[in-house]
């Protein structure tokens, strides 16, 4: 059965700060791995998705790598700034034959102070 | 404007009371999914359908029910037989079920709906 861990579970950083947020899975035999944001009380957006013959991807100031050999990824934040506060989720698709399904980790709570 | 819409945003639900939730997306998607997200816990899957008049349970599918009637709405019942009712809702769609490895398509959330219990 996959399972996702994402550490820290919760991270708060000044403002300006670059910060990474990690995130590993047990079952290698993913489809593909994608970061999302979480504002408080609302729905999920995707930022950033990784196939798995992919090594990164990188949107604006994020930056998403992933090395599926070892099950791990990793979200770069440049720049940090307080609109960047909420929590992000790492979700992989289609390890076990569910090419459908998203597994997600319990998220990191990221607070950027002013 | 396309996307996907949930209401009511709050629902609240006596003991042994029936619940449904709605959920409606105007993306022309085949794939459908409901997912209960709890504090500090990932999203757990709890029925999907890959087409109209087709749904198939997910990792906790107990004491919930789902139609699939029409490609746009794929509504979440809340039956009193679920002991744990009080969570956070998401219904998510994709084009379709069972992507590529090569595929850039992705699930689309709804903003949610949090469902308590008195």
């Amino acid at each position: 059965k996959q399972e996702v861990t994402q550490i820290p579970a919760a991270l708060s950083v000044p403002e300006g700060e670059n910060l990474v947020l990690n995130c590993s899975f047990t079952d290698s035999a993913i489809y593909n791995l994608q970061w999302f944001r979480q504002d408080p009380g609302k729905g999920l957006t995707s930022l950033l998705l990784i196939q798995s013959s992919q090594r990164e991807q990188t949107s604006g100031r994020l930056n998403a790598s992933l090395d599926k050999s070892s099950g791990r990824s990793t979200l770069y934040i440049a720049a940090s700034q307080p609109g960047d506060s909420a929590t992000y989720l790492c979700a992989v698709e289609g390890s076990g034959g569910s090419n459908y399904k998203l597994t997600f980790g319990k998220g990191t709570l990221l607070t950027v102070n002013p | 404007d396309g996307g996907i819409t949930q209401s009511p945003k709050y629902l609240f639900r006596k003991e042994g009371q029936n619940v449904t939730l709605s959920c409606e997306q105007n993306l022309n998607h085949d794939a459908m999914y409901w997912y209960r997200q709890d504090p500090g816990q990932g999203l757990r899957l709890i029925y999907y359908s890959q087409i109209v008049n087709d749904f198939q349970k997910g990792d906790i599918a107990e004491g919930y029910s789902v139609s699939r009637e029409k490609k746009e709405s794929f509504p979440l019942t809340v039956t009193s037989a679920q002991k744990n009712p009080t969570a956070f809702y998401l219904c998510a769609s994709s084009i379709r079920l069972g992507l590529s490895p090569y595929s850039t398509d992705t699930q689309y959330f709804g903003p949610g709906a949090r469902l308590t219990v008195l």
